[in-house]
């Protein structure tokens, strides 16, 4: 399983765009980037999912360059519902995906 | 679509008892995935069923752990006998992908049971 690194803890303002970024140097080839999002006494929810360059749905994008080490998280115009703890997974989906501990994402008036 | 189901929401024993916890996938969902969840920590992956086979439980303790899929549906898992390090919330996940497919799914997951040992 690739390890992932990410930040701990972000703080945002409502309305700003929030970018969290997750360090995968030793990504396979088959793996793919997969985020969750968890908000508290819930099960994770799946955000978004990408291999390579850029993948935008309703709720955010998912920018990756082209050595796939890194990818980005980033999440237009945040809203205080937005405040949950989001979780950078790499790997090939079919198997087990390690969740690590997370992003935990603070969104303030 | 209904959801992932699970049952109970919340369970107290008391350490040494024995805890049994249950599962209802999303129709047609081929993979089942039970998690662990710590306060403060990520999920961590206990098994993970394809069907009604296994496909990886590296990381359940199966001295006390026990976990089954029959008819390759609704899932239990068990704890005998429970230790107070057992305390946290269970999730179960389901998916509609295969292991070793090649392509990429999204899991759901259930509301979890939160378990307490005293």
């Amino acid at each position: 399983l690739a390890k992932t690194t990410q930040p701990i803890s972000m703080d945002s303002y409502e309305g700003q765009e929030v970018n969290i970024t997750c360090s995968h140097n030793n990504i396979a080839t088959n793996d793919y980037i997969t985020w969750y999002q968890q908000f508290p006494s819930q099960g994770p929810r799946f955000i978004i999912q990408g291999y390579k360059t850029k993948v935008t749905n309703e709720v955010a994008s998912l920018f990756i360059p082209a050595d796939r080490k890194s990818s980005t998280l980033s999440l237009p115009r945040v809203s205080l519902s937005d405040t949950a703890v989001y979780y950078c997974l790499v790997g090939d989906p079919g198997y087990a995906l390690s969740f690590g501990k997370g992003t935990s994402l603070l969104v303030t008036p | 679509e209904a959801g992932v189901a699970q049952s109970p929401r919340y369970k107290i024993i008391e350490k040494r008892q024995s805890v049994a916890f249950w599962c209802n996938p999303i129709s047609g969902h081929a993979t089942l995935y039970w998690y662990q969840q710590i306060l403060g920590q990520g999920p961590k992956l206990l098994i993970q069923f394809q069907n009604n086979g296994v496909v990886d439980d590296s990381q359940l303790p199966k001295d006390r752990f026990s976990a089954e899929r029959l008819k390759g549906v609704d899932s239990t898992l068990k704890i005998q006998p429970a230790k107070l390090e057992d305390s946290a919330v269970y999730l179960c996940a389901s998916s509609s992908g295969l292991a070793g497919a090649g392509w990429a799914w999204e899991q759901y997951f259930g509301p979890g049971t939160r378990l307490t040992v005293t």
